[in-house]
């Protein structure tokens, strides 16, 4: 079975700060696909980035950058110089196949910003 | 122009009610879903349909049917509401399952 793993249920930092948050996952699937979503208070999830299982490269985007770890199982997302802006409750989650038969999301992380 | 909307995106109802949420969406993809997100924010899959084939959670009770009129359209129908069916319910559309875009909401409350 697949599971995804959000172990920070809550996190509070002061504007500016970096912050990790972390995704574990569970799958036997060899190939697999793991995502980060956004959800701010106005309620719609916002898509920021998809990563497949033969990818392990890092990946940076502005102020977000993602880590991937094969070997931890872990697919952890930084934000650098955080912002108010940020605060939103942050999902990770992970599909076995194509067609989101599999699409599991974790708890989510809620991140408060404070200014 | 909004890719995929729900409407409403708020209901409140009362016990034993039926009740619809609808779900278009303007991305000509293939595959749409519904999630529900519990009062713990976790999201869970009920359904997804492509190419007319549905394929649903079995966890999902039967009082939950999803109708496709046509491939832009994906509704859920929800008989007899109880309590327990308040959330905030999702639809998302997908191509190819590698990027997912998601409406807005719609919170249900079963009062």
């Amino acid at each position: 079975a697949q599971k995804v793993t959000q172990a920070q249920t809550e996190i509070s930092v002061v504007e500016k700060e970096d912050v990790t948050l972390d995704c574990v996952y569970e799958t036997r699937d060899t190939t697999y696909y793991l995502f980060w979503y956004k959800q701010p208070p106005s309620g719609e999830l916002v898509f920021l980035i998809r990563r497949n299982s033969f990818d392990e490269q890092n990946e940076i985007s502005g102020r977000y950058s993602w880590n991937f770890q094969k070997s931890t199982s872990s697919f952890n997302f930084t934000i650098t110089a955080s912002q108010v802006v940020d605060s939103a409750v942050y999902f990770c989650a992970l599909s076995g196949d194509n067609y989101g038969q599999n699409f599991v999301f974790g708890p989510g992380t809620r991140l408060s910003v404070l200014p | 122009d909004t890719a995929v909307s729900q409407t409403p995106k708020y209901l409140v109802t009362q016990m034993g009610n039926d009740k619809s949420i609808k779900c278009e969406q303007n991305l000509g993809h293939d595959t749409m879903y519904w999630y529900k997100q519990d009062s713990k924010k976790f999201l869970k899959i009920m359904f997804s349909y492509n190419n007319k084939e549905l394929i649903i959670n079995e966890t999902v009770p039967n009082r939950f049917s999803p109708k496709s009129p046509d491939k832009a359209h994906l509704n859920l129908h929800i008989n007899s509401l109880e309590l327990g069916d308040s959330a905030v319910y999702f639809c998302a559309s997908s191509q190819d399952g590698w990027s997912y875009t998601f409406g807005s909401g719609t919170r249900l409350t079963v009062v």
